[in-house]
């Protein structure tokens, strides 16, 4: 399978901090990003979705100003939470695509981020 | 709206016994489905993906299998081991592109020895 990084694995802010997740795609060109979120207990969620050089796509209820994405190469896309606050603590994951893929995805390890 | 769910929380079986889970959705036609598994603290991890003309599919001690008219998927893992201990989650395309994802809430597999 596809071998995905993300860093930092767990991380403990502040309220009212921005915080940087990093995506890693190793071994494959990820034309697309996915990023989920899971809350403790629930299923993963789409959060949005970037192709590579354009704006990332948002789904209903994720505020694009407060969740950035960033997908300017084919290996890397990063997820800053701005102005965290505790509701946003999560456990938040990657999922990039290639355009060789075939209908199975691959995810990120994810990160935890808990918010005081 | 599109639901995908997967009846049971939590399955408690013996070791060497054959675990099944049920994954249903509704107000959907999916072209695929998949299974992931998923421990505590890390990523989904991809297991098997049916397609809608595919009745079964196997994968050493995995198989699945995929009911269109009854809008379900069974998962069952044979001879099963205290290794096999996790959370199982069903997954389908929501169209467009294989990666956006609606996912069950999952059902966490305890094996006993």
């Amino acid at each position: 399978g596809a071998v995905v990084s993300q860093h930092p694995s767990r991380v403990i802010c502040k309220s009212g901090t921005s915080v940087k997740i990093e995506c890693r795609s190793l071994d494959f060109q990820a034309t697309t990003m996915f990023w989920y979120r899971q809350f403790p207990k629930k299923s993963l969620m789409l959060m949005a979705t970037s192709n590579e050089g354009s704006k990332a796509t948002y789904e209903q209820g994720v505020e694009k100003d407060k969740f950035l994405i960033n997908h300017a190469s084919l290996t890397l896309s990063t997820l800053t939470v701005t102005s965290a606050h505790p509701e946003d603590s999560s456990f938040y994951i990657c999922s990039p695509q290639g355009l060789a893929q075939s209908g199975s995805q691959f995810f990120g390890p994810g990160t935890r981020l808990t918010v005081l | 709206s599109q639901k995908i769910e997967q009846n049971s929380e939590a399955l408690n079986i013996q070791e060497g016994k054959t675990a099944t889970l049920t994954c249903n959705y509704t107000n959907y036609s999916p072209a695929y489905l998949q299974w992931y598994r998923q421990d505590p603290g890390r990523g989904p991890v991809f297991l098997l993906l049916i397609r809608e003309n595919e009745k079964e599919k196997r994968k050493e001690r995995l198989k699945v299998t995929f009911d269109t008219t009854l809008k379900q998927s069974l998962f069952h893992i044979t001879a099963s081991q205290p290794a096999d201990s996790a959370t199982y989650l069903c997954a389908l395309t929501r169209g467009g592109s294989q990666g956006n994802l609606i996912f069950g809430k999952g059902t966490k597999l305890s094996v006993k020895p």
